[in-house]
């Protein structure tokens, strides 16, 4: 089970671009890296998920580098509503046969301001 | 249109009184999670079922238990709450356990004990 390490917390301008980036030494071949947000009060909620290279969708980008231990999340041009805590998640989430079941790190808190 | 349905939004419970927490899911998912949250760390995951597998986490009390009748529901009973059993519980499915599967999250319940 690949383990993740993210920043405790950053800060933000309304605007601005926001990179976390998540290192994960011991992923596996297999192991896909999945983003997700979630605000207070709320269930996580699925961002983007990659395997290789660069990965976009409406709402964020994930870079992946060639050797895989590490990837960074692209928030653009945040807005005050993107506060929110960041989880990075590699492994497989529920699979028995895999012996263990993937874990959230501690997230990265993301605090825009005006 | 909500895919992963918690109820109560809220619960208060007494010290040591039984408390069930349901969730539904419309989407027909293979595996149903259910986490713990305390305040300001990451969801932890309790145990989850894949199909009718019951997969516990080797750390979880066994205050806590789970039933899944069917496809659709899951319950999560604690039998004699205290008071550190207060938090949001989280329940989640993913169609099935593999990495590149995504988790979908329910608005969570709060518990409280008094």
């Amino acid at each position: 089970l690949a383990k993740t390490t993210q920043p405790i917390s950053m800060d933000s301008y309304e605007g601005q671009e926001v990179n976390i980036t998540c290192s994960h030494n011991n992923i596996a071949t297999n192991d896909y890296i999945t983003w997700y947000q979630q605000f207070p009060s709320q269930g996580p909620r699925f961002i983007i998920q990659g395997y290789k290279t660069k990965v976009t969708n409406e709402v964020a980008s994930l870079f992946i580098p060639a050797d895989r231990k590490s990837s960074t999340l692209s928030l653009p041009r945040v807005s005050l509503s993107d506060t929110a805590v960041y989880y990075c998640l590699v492994g497989d989430i529920g699979n028995k046969a895999a012996g263990n079941k993937l874990t959230f790190g501690g997230g990265t808190r993301v605090l825009v301001k005006p | 249109d909500a895919m992963v349905i918690q109820n109560p939004r809220y619960q208060v419970t007494q010290f040591g009184k039984p408390v069930t927490l349901s969730c539904s899911q419309t989407l027909n998912h293979n595996v149903m999670y259910w986490y713990q949250q305390k305040s300001s760390q990451a969801p932890k995951l309790l145990f989850h079922y894949y199909d009718k597998d019951f997969n516990n986490e080797a750390d979880t009390p066994d205050n806590f238990q789970s039933r899944r009748p069917n496809t659709s529901f899951c319950f999560l009973d604690i039998r004699s709450p205290g008071l550190g059993d207060a938090a949001m519980y989280l329940c989640a499915t993913s169609k099935g356990g593999g990495s590149n599967e995504k988790l979908f999250f329910g608005s969570g319940t709060q518990l409280s004990v008094l």
